[in-house]
């Protein structure tokens, strides 16, 4: 079975700060890993995804993430935050050979000016 | 690339009547859909996974009857609630999966929230 923790259910920034939202996962198998963002009343927007190769990933709008298998984690990080920033954040696993996305519980990212 | 459009965006209706959900990918054909549900402050829930040209796959516990889930295309699925009740009020999301380029990742339509009275 697989499985996602977000262990943060809220996460407050300064703009400007770095930024970190943790994410670990469980899988039996090699891993396909995602994060989306959700603004208020959307639908989930992509951000980047871990296939195979690299362990960081660098995706939309300036964030990136790293894959660190002895740990099971792909934490999402980014630089300087932005107050834009600010929404809820899904980290989500797929197991190779499993066809469906299995999300965490969310982290709201909101980034103070 | 990879867009995925919902319509309606937004939906009330009667209870007892019944809501037909509309998802498309509207730059790359989806082999597989799928469709969620989502309560407020929660995650996504999965209620189905449906393959161009046969029948869905449903999650345990989502009423196959009440959510009929058709995907007759490529780039078309459907989700209609029949006999909606308050209940079902809420946002339900599709999800799309791509043949070829954008494989391994789902992309996800706006959402469309609909409210039963």
């Amino acid at each position: 079975a697989q499985s996602v923790a977000q262990p943060e259910d809220q996460v407050n920034v300064a703009e400007g700060n770095p930024l970190t939202v943790k994410c670990t996962y469980s899988v039996s198998g090699n891993p396909y890993l995602f994060w989306y963002v959700q603004y208020p009343n959307r639908g989930l927007q992509f951000l980047l995804k871990y296939i195979t190769g690299d362990n960081l990933v660098k995706g939309s709008y300036g964030f990136e993430a790293e894959f660190n298998k002895s740990q099971t984690s792909f934490h999402l990080k980014k630089p300087s935050a932005l107050v834009s920033d600010s929404a809820l954040y899904f980290c989500a696993v797929r197991e190779r050979g499993n066809e469906k996305l299995t999300f965490g519980t969310g982290t709201r990212l909101t980034i103070i000016p | 690339g990879a867009v995925v459009s919902q319509h309606p965006s937004w939906v009330i209706c009667k209870s007892g009547t019944s809501v037909k959900i509309e998802c498309r990918s509207l730059d790359f054909q989806a082999t597989t859909m799928f469709w969620y549900r989502q309560f407020p402050k929660q995650s996504l829930m999965l209620m189905a996974t449906s393959n161009e040209g046969s029948k869905a796959t449903y999650e345990q516990g989502v009423e196959k009857d009440k959510f009929l889930i058709n995907h007759a295309s490529l780039t078309l699925s459907t989700l209609t609630v029949t006999s909606a009740h308050p209940e079902d009020s809420s946002f339900y999301i599709c999800s799309a999966r791509s043949l070829a380029g954008y494989q391994e990742t789902q992309y996800f339509g706006p959402g469309t929230r609909l409210l039963v009275l």
